[in-house]
């Protein structure tokens, strides 16, 4: 199947700073990509959708000056969370959306753990 | 009312069971329908899309009914590598996919 990337697997920091994550798909282009939060034995929650070339589309609750997302090219989509604090620690994973075989599929990143102290 | 509801677990089967996860969604717009399935501590992967003809993959059977908004998952010859936790996911719109909370099984020896 379709891969994507995501970087940095893992990112532990101080509560106050700004940490950015990747996603890439690799062997295709994703006009669309999407970021899920997923906390400890709960489903994954969509943060925002962001679509190449435009704003990202946010999930009611989630804050877009916290949560900045650039989807710069067809291949890769940054989500930002900035001042970044305790509560945020979680589970970060992108999906990027391959319209181009049969079947319209989200294949997901392999996220990121994210530890703010 | 969630929109997407799956069986509350965990499923504990012994090797060899066949077990069945069931899944309802309430939007009948709803499009198409997927069963990811997540380890733990890892990113969910596709294990099968659902055709309104039903699909078979191996030891999984996948339906779909839309009648009556559900979807199901069933499990043949369980192996031990199946423990997982089991999505049941259904796309609205723009690709746009809701997630169930999961469905734990773990296959004991």
């Amino acid at each position: 199947g379709a891969v994507v990337s995501q970087h940095p697997s893992r990112v532990i920091c101080k509560s106050g700073t700004s940490v950015k994550i990747e996603c890439r798909s690799l062997d295709f282009q994703a006009t669309t990509m999407f970021w899920y939060r997923q906390f400890p034995k709960q489903s994954l929650m969509l943060m925002a959708t962001s679509n190449e070339g435009s704003k990202a589309t946010y999930e009611q609750g989630v804050e877009k000056d916290k949560f900045l997302i650039n989807h710069a090219s067809l291949t890769l989509s940054t989500l930002t969370v900035t001042s970044a604090h305790p509560e945020d620690s979680s589970f970060y994973i992108c999906s990027a959306r391959d319209r181009g075989g049969m079947r319209d599929t989200q294949y997901f990143g392999p996220g990121t753990r994210l530890t703010v102290l | 009312r969630k929109e997407v509801e799956q069986d509350p677990g965990p499923f504990n089967v012994p090797e060899g069971a066949t077990v069945a996860f069931n899944c309802t969604y309430s939007n009948s717009a709803s499009q198409s329908f997927f069963w990811y399935r997540q380890d733990c501590r890892k990113e969910p992967k596709l294990l099968m899309s659902v055709y309104s003809s039903g699909n078979e993959d191996g030891r999984f059977t996948a339906q779909l009914n839309r009648a009556s908004q559900y979807i199901s998952l069933l499990i043949r010859d369980s192996k031990l590598s199946d423990s997982a936790t089991y999505l049941c996911v259904v796309n609205i719109n723009a690709g746009k996919s809701t997630f169930g909370d999961g469905t734990t099984l773990t296959v004991k020896p």
